[in-house]
């Protein structure tokens, strides 16, 4: 069974362009969530989405934004990049209850704001 | 709200040494609880978890035990390895909160 899938591995913009982080979640898992990792350590909740729908997002500007597909997948998107925007990105997917199972995460993708 | 708190690091042990990390939580009711690792260059892995008071959650030679009581969750080893190094995160999951809550991190680094 393949895992959740984040595409690209890395990713290099300039400040105040457009970055999009996308996401494949395990089959059969219909939540996605965000997080942001910056500096290391600490994981930032973003975003959730399940069924399609955004559900919850953590203290972030609306510049990070995302959406999810009739598939499952889903997009992060982060407008007008920012120096600090600097970070792994991580993206997990979960079955119907948390509590017994907790989330599967992807490997990430690293974007570097220059 | 929910919260977790984990010991600060880093952490450095020698090889054959006894680990624990501790971590505390704040959340009403009785939360699932869970730790994760984080290898260099690499995401999350869930490495064990207790969803019920005085469950105790085990793999890879680690172990944790959910102590209502305390409102602990504390990761033990009897005898880490370089291996071990990594990143460990404790988090919980608390009934209606569609979300982990996660800790801090803790780094180990484990010298030969």
């Amino acid at each position: 069974e393949a895992g959740v899938t984040q595409s690209p591995t890395h990713l290099i913009k300039t400040r105040g362009q457009q970055a999009t982080l996308r996401c494949s979640p395990i089959s059969g898992h219909t939540s996605v969530y965000w997080y942001q990792q910056a500096l290391g350590l600490g994981l930032q909740f973003l975003l959730w989405y399940d069924e399609g729908e955004e559900r919850n997002r953590g203290n972030f500007p609306p510049r990070f934004s995302g959406r999810q597909f009739p598939n499952y997948s889903s997009e992060l998107n982060v407008n007008a990049l920012e120096l600090e925007d600097s970070a792994l990105y991580l993206c997990a997917s979960s079955l119907d209850s948390i509590a017994n199972y907790g989330y599967t995460f992807g490997s990430g993708t690293r974007l570097t704001v220059v | 709200g929910d919260s977790v708190t984990q010991m600060e690091g880093p952490v450095t042990l020698s090889e054959e040494a006894f680990l624990t990390i501790n971590c505390t939580y704040t959340a009403t009711g009785y939360p699932s609880l869970f730790w994760y690792v984080q290898y260099p260059g690499e995401g999350l892995q869930l490495l064990l978890k207790a969803t019920k008071a005085d469950d105790k959650g085990s793999n890879k030679g680690f172990e944790a035990t959910y102590r209502k009581e305390t409102t602990s969750f504390h990761l033990e080893k009897g005898s880490v390895q370089v291996s071990d190094s990594a990143v460990y995160f404790c988090a919980l999951n608390n009934f209606g909160n569609e979300k982990l809550t996660f800790g801090t991190g803790t780094r180990l680094t484990i010298i030969p």
